[in-house]
């Protein structure tokens, strides 16, 4: 099992540019997200999908888009890339809606540079 | 608005020491609480999680401790080595379809030698 895997695992990007984050699990699980991790902010979430098909706004979603799309791949996309968007992003998938089962792993991230 | 709050920011133990991080939160709605680790340049991985209906839950050298009346869960790290110097992020869970993880800002823990 490899679990969660991302690409790209790191990613440099110019202004105005835009790219896909892509990321897949073999857990079979029901809920993906995605995250952004800055240095003192703690992880904060984009998007999530509780399930295949359904995707809703987390606490930052504004300059994303997200893609469900299949149940084990859940696509993160930056139209046009700002440098505030440099950080470090994190897939991650859990079992269930239930709250034991709502535990996420995730996966190795993806570096972006934003120039 | 910050649902999970997390104390201390960093954390410098020495080895052989208690390392203690604290985390606080506000709706009584959460009904699971895990604690992640993370290392540098990972993702985070769960170290260990508790329900509040439990006071404290004990894995190896890793204690969850559980207030409910307070609103306050703490992960204790107990003969602290310098491998266990990484991030730590407490969370809450809500037991509601659709909902996910709501994250502490982190601590990061150094264990020195």
């Amino acid at each position: 099992n490899a679990g969660v895997t991302q690409t790209p695992k790191f990613q440099v990007l110019k202004t105005g540019q835009s790219m896909t984050l892509q990321c897949a699990q073999d857990m079979n699980h029901n809920s993906m997200y995605w995250y952004r991790q800055d240095p003192g902010m703690g992880l904060r979430l984009i998007y999530y999908s509780a399930s295949e098909g359904t995707t809703d706004k987390g606490e930052v979603p504004n300059g994303y888009n997200v893609s469900r799309l299949n149940k084990r791949e859940f696509s993160l996309r930056l139209e046009s890339a700002a440098p505030s968007q440099t950080s470090v992003y994190f897939c991650a998938s859990s079992e269930a809606h239930t709250s034991r089962l709502k535990t996420q792993y995730f996966g190795p991230g993806t570096r972006l540079l934003v120039l | 608005q910050q649902q999970v709050k997390q104390s201390p920011q960093s954390l410098i133990v020495q080895k052989g020491g208690i390392s203690i991080i604290n985390c606080a939160y506000e709706n009584t709605a959460f009904d699971y609480f895990p604690w992640y680790q993370q290392f540098p340049g990972k993702g985070p991985a769960l170290l260990i999680a508790i329900r509040p209906d439990v006071s404290e839950k004990k894995e190896g050298r890793f204690t969850i401790s559980f207030n409910k009346s307070a609103k306050q869960f703490s992960l204790h790290i107990m003969d602290s080595q310098p491998g266990d110097s990484a991030t730590y992020f407490c969370a809450a869970i809500f037991n509601q379809a659709g909902t996910a993880l709501i994250f502490g800002k982190g601590t990061t823990l150094s264990v020195s030698s």
